[in-house]
Order: C-alpha cells, then sequence, then structure tokens
C-alpha cells in the first residue's frame, strides 16, 4: 500500500491554458473524490467516482472542468481556459465504501498557480 | 446546505498542555464525522472517524466525542507535543443514501505547540 499519490505536485500555468491532473488511488479502492483547497479554507468538494460512473458533481465543477477515470483505476482532472481564480491545490482522495466507516484517504494534492 | 465551523481559527499553547479543539455544523443528518491533520503544503491524513451512532472515538492521545443532535464535536489533544503542530480539519458526510457523498469540511484550527 503505497497510498494516494498525485502527478504533477506543482503545475504553473498561463491564464487560457489547459492543464491535466493525475491522481493514482491505493489499490482496491473502489471510490476516488477530487476537491479543491484555497489558502486558508478547508477543502470544497467537487466530484466523486464509483468505480469507472461519475456519480456526483458539485456546482463548483464548472463546464471547464472534466474528470474521468478510465476502467476504474486513475482518474484525470482537465482544466480548460484556465483562470487566476483556478489557483488552488487540487486534492484526491480515495475510499473502499464500508458505509459508515468509510475513511477517506487523500494524496499530497497538486497545487496550481495560474499567472 | 451543511456549515461546518471550527473554533478557534488559531491556538498557540506551550508544550504539555491539554487541549479542546470544536467543531460545529448546522445540519445534524449525517453519516459520520472525521477529524483530519494537514502539515503545511501537505495532503490530510485522518485522525479519527465517528459513526452517527457512536459518541466518540480515541487513537492514543487523541479523543473526539460528537453529540449528533446538538451539531458538535470536539478533539482532545492530550500531553501535546510539538509535533502536533498542524492544521485540524473536521469534516462531516451528509446522510443521503447510502451515503455516498463528498465531505464538507470546516476552515481548520491551526495549532502551535511550542516548546
Amino acid at each position: 500500500d503505497t497510498g494516494v499519490s498525485q502527478n504533477p505536485r506543482h503545475k504553473i500555468t498561463k491564464r487560457g491554458q489547459n492543464v491535466t491532473f493525475r491522481c493514482d488511488p491505493i489499490s482496491e479502492h473502489n471510490r476516488l473524490y477530487w476537491y479543491r483547497q484555497t489558502l486558508g479554507q478547508g477543502p470544497e468538494f467537487l466530484t466523486y467516482f464509483q468505480n469507472e460512473a461519475q456519480l456526483e458533481k458539485s456546482r463548483l465543477l464548472s463546464d471547464r472542468f472534466s474528470a474521468e477515470r478510465p476502467k476504474g483505476s486513475f482518474s484525470t482532472l482537465e482544466i480548460q481556459r484556465t483562470e487566476q481564480g483556478d489557483s488552488a491545490m487540487y486534492l484526491c482522495a480515495s475510499s473502499l465504501g464500508r458505509g459508515a466507516l468509510e475513511t477517506q484517504y487523500f494524496g499530497p494534492g497538486t497545487r496550481l498557480l495560474v499567472l | 446546505k451543511q456549515e461546518v465551523t471550527q473554533i478557534p481559527a488559531a491556538l498557540s499553547v506551550p508544550e504539555g498542555e491539554n487541549l479542546v479543539l470544536n467543531c460545529s455544523f448546522t445540519d445534524s443528518a449525517i453519516y459520520n464525522l472525521q477529524w483530519f491533520r494537514q502539515d503545511p503544503g501537505k495532503g490530510l491524513t485522518s485522525l479519527l472517524l465517528i459513526q452517527s451512532s457512536q459518541r466518540e472515538q480515541t487513537s492514543g492521545r487523541l479523543n473526539a466525542s460528537l453529540d449528533k443532535s446538538s451539531g458538535r464535536s470536539t478533539l482532545y489533544i492530550a500531553a501535546s507535543q510539538p509535533g502536533d503542530s498542524a492544521t485540524y480539519l473536521c469534516a462531516v458526510r451528509p446522510d443521503i443514501g447510502g451515503g455516498a457523498d463528498g465531505l464538507t469540511f470546516g476552515k481548520g484550527t491551526h495549532l502551535i505547540i511550542q516548546p
């Protein structure tokens, strides 16, 4: 068990560019979550997958954001036409659905800076 | 809409003191509540998870309580150490169907333990 990994760890881009982040969950975890965290705030839920199905999207996830989890393994989060307001830490978490005992395990995050 | 509030926002105490961090939530229909620790620039580490039917959970020097009806949880840290310095986040999972939804986080309590 190597934990949840995220790549890249840091990304600097210019406004208007597209960026893609990757998350590799803990093996055998069937659920995968994406969150966004800005400075001084707690993480905010963006979207959730159970296996390869995207089951929930927050209203925070605008049309410029898209997430995929092909084959129910790793996941990617793409932001198109980035804006300065997209600058944040993007966190991925995975879990093994166990009802009320379900614990989400978080990765180290990808820090995005949009210039 | 669920809102989670954490008090105090920041706390600085000498090493060895016992301390209490507070978390309140507005909607008592929760599936579980988790306390996390976040070190600067890092991801989140799960500390304790309390199911909605439970009153408290303990792990080492940490004890978390839950009063679901009043919408409150506390995290008690005994005999604090400098290594406990971090931001502590409280998060609730809504009771929607099977509980499959993202967590709602507070803004955290930034804790500094002075050597």
